[in-house]
């Protein structure tokens, strides 16, 4: 068991420029989310998806977003444009189901110059 | 929609203290709950959880009972140590059938800091 990795793990751009995020969740769980982190505060949920079906984005998420996960096994997050509100902590989390335990990911923390 | 308040920190300890954190949460139904504890430079890890009223969940040492007529589940140990410094979140789960199934809604977070 490997658990839920996360690349990169540190990434630093420039405001306006595009960048992209990998989830490699454990293996065969079928549920995959998405959540943000800023300082002193918890996590705040963004998307998730049931295999390669993403079911539901948060308000959160605007239209600069894009979540995907071919095949339902990797993930990737989008984010265009990116805007210095954008720093945070993105976390990756998975589970078999909807009803069992969220395993987290050690996260991508983005900084927008 | 469902929330989750956390007492306000950060929290400071010595060695072999008492803690407790507490917990209060929102939501329709009831929702299973959650201690995630998040240590310096680490990804978040599930510490404990209960799913129905009354049950208690512990682990390491740390226990937390589902109070529904309260709506709580603080935390507690009753003898932390240095290396419990950690960042603590409270977190709910809504049940089957409901918006928020699946999903996490975490309290802000307490630091914890324990001195020898």
């Amino acid at each position: 068991d490997t658990g839920v990795s996360q690349n990169p793990r540190h990434k630093i751009t420039k405001r306006g420029q595009n960048v992209t995020f990998r989830c490699d969740p454990i293996s065969e769980h079928n549920r995959l989310y998405w959540y943000r982190q800023t300082l002193g505060q918890g996590p705040e949920f963004l998307t998730y998806f049931q295999n390669e079906a993403q079911l539901e984005k948060s308000r959160l998420l605007s239209d600069r977003f894009s979540a995907e996960r071919p095949k339902g096994s990797f993930s990737t997050l989008e984010i265009q444009r990116t805007e210095q509100g954008d720093s945070a902590m993105y976390l990756c989390a998975s589970s078999l189901s909807p009803r069992d335990t969220q395993y987290f990911g050690p996260g991508t923390r983005l900084t927008v110059l | 929609g469902n929330s989750v308040t956390q007492m306000e920190g950060p929290v400071t300890l010595s060695e072999e203290a008492f803690l407790t954190i507490n917990c209060t949460y929102t939501a329709t139904g009831y929702p299973s709950l959650f201690w995630y504890v998040q240590y310096p430079g680490e990804g978040l890890q599930l510490l404990l959880k209960a799913t129905k009223a009354d049950d208690k969940g512990s682990n390491k040492g740390f226990e937390a009972t589902y109070r529904k007529e309260t709506t709580s589940f603080h935390l507690e140990k009753g003898s932390v140590q240095v290396s419990d410094s950690a960042v603590y979140f409270c977190a709910l789960k809504g049940r089957a059938g409901g918006t928020s199934y699946g999903k996490l809604t975490f309290g802000q977070g307490t630091i914890l800091t324990v001195h020898p």
